[in-house]
């Protein structure tokens, strides 16, 4: 089965920083990833799509690129708001394997 | 409004079952597959078991195989996960997430919370 690595495990950094997450997948998928954001507490919510697709309502300072086995998800200015785990995830088959997660705190 | 609602959870012994439901609205629900991922306390998204519209293909995670059973009622707007034989480390909240075209999961339920401990 293919594997989904998350790095870094969790970070903390300043309202209007960049931030810059990485999922490598030991495999290639294609784009067939995945980013969900899961505030505390509550239920994960989708966020990019297909690597680079931005789901309607995700606000523009949230980016994904990449592709094959390495991929990014980028917050181009980190608001209070964005406080949350980021996940993420293959679909190209089955198992649908998430990766361990980043949780993203404000400094 | 587009919705999945999941019940069933509880307590539940060591060895024991129990069978979480996933009401669905707001969509035709016939046009999907569907998932469960489950979280447990503290931990990760896991991904659990996926069945595809009409029920023509279905697959578990390595941890379940053999123990779950996925099942979906497209006359009632119904998603069904059978749990048998459960375990000390299935606590977890299991959520059921819609597998929108493509395959990412864009419509999540609220989460059942399942406990499984003597």
């Amino acid at each position: 089965d293919i594997q989904m690595t998350q790095s870094p495990s969790s970070l903390s950094a300043s309202v209007g920083d960049r931030v810059t997450i990485t999922c490598r997948a030991s495999q290639d998928i294609s784009n067939f990833l995945a980013w969900y954001q899961q505030k505390p507490g509550k239920v994960p919510k989708l966020l990019i799509s297909a690597a680079s697709t931005l789901q309607s309502g995700v606000p523009s300072r949230f980016s994904g690129s990449g592709s094959g086995t390495d991929f990014t998800l980028t917050i181009s200015s980190l608001q209070p708001e964005d406080v949350a785990t980021y996940y993420c995830q293959k679909y190209i088959n089955a198992p649908k394997t998430f990766g361990g997660g980043t949780k993203v705190e404000i400094k | 409004e587009v919705q999945l609602v999941e019940s069933g959870g509880g307590l539940v012994q060591p060895g024991g079952s129990l069978r979480l439901s996933c009401a669905a609205s707001g969509f035709t629900f016939n046009n999907y597959a569907f998932n469960w991922v489950r979280q447990a306390p503290g931990k990760g998204l896991e991904w659990v078991s996926f069945i595809t519209a009409g029920s023509t293909s279905i697959f578990y995670a390595d941890s379940v195989e053999g123990r779950f059973s996925i099942s979906r009622d497209d006359a009632k707007n119904s998603l069904y996960l059978q749990m048998n034989s459960l375990r000390d480390g299935d606590t977890a909240v299991y959520y059921c997430a819609r597998d929108r075209a493509g395959g990412s999961f864009d419509i999540w339920g609220q989460g059942t919370m399942v406990t499984v401990s003597s």
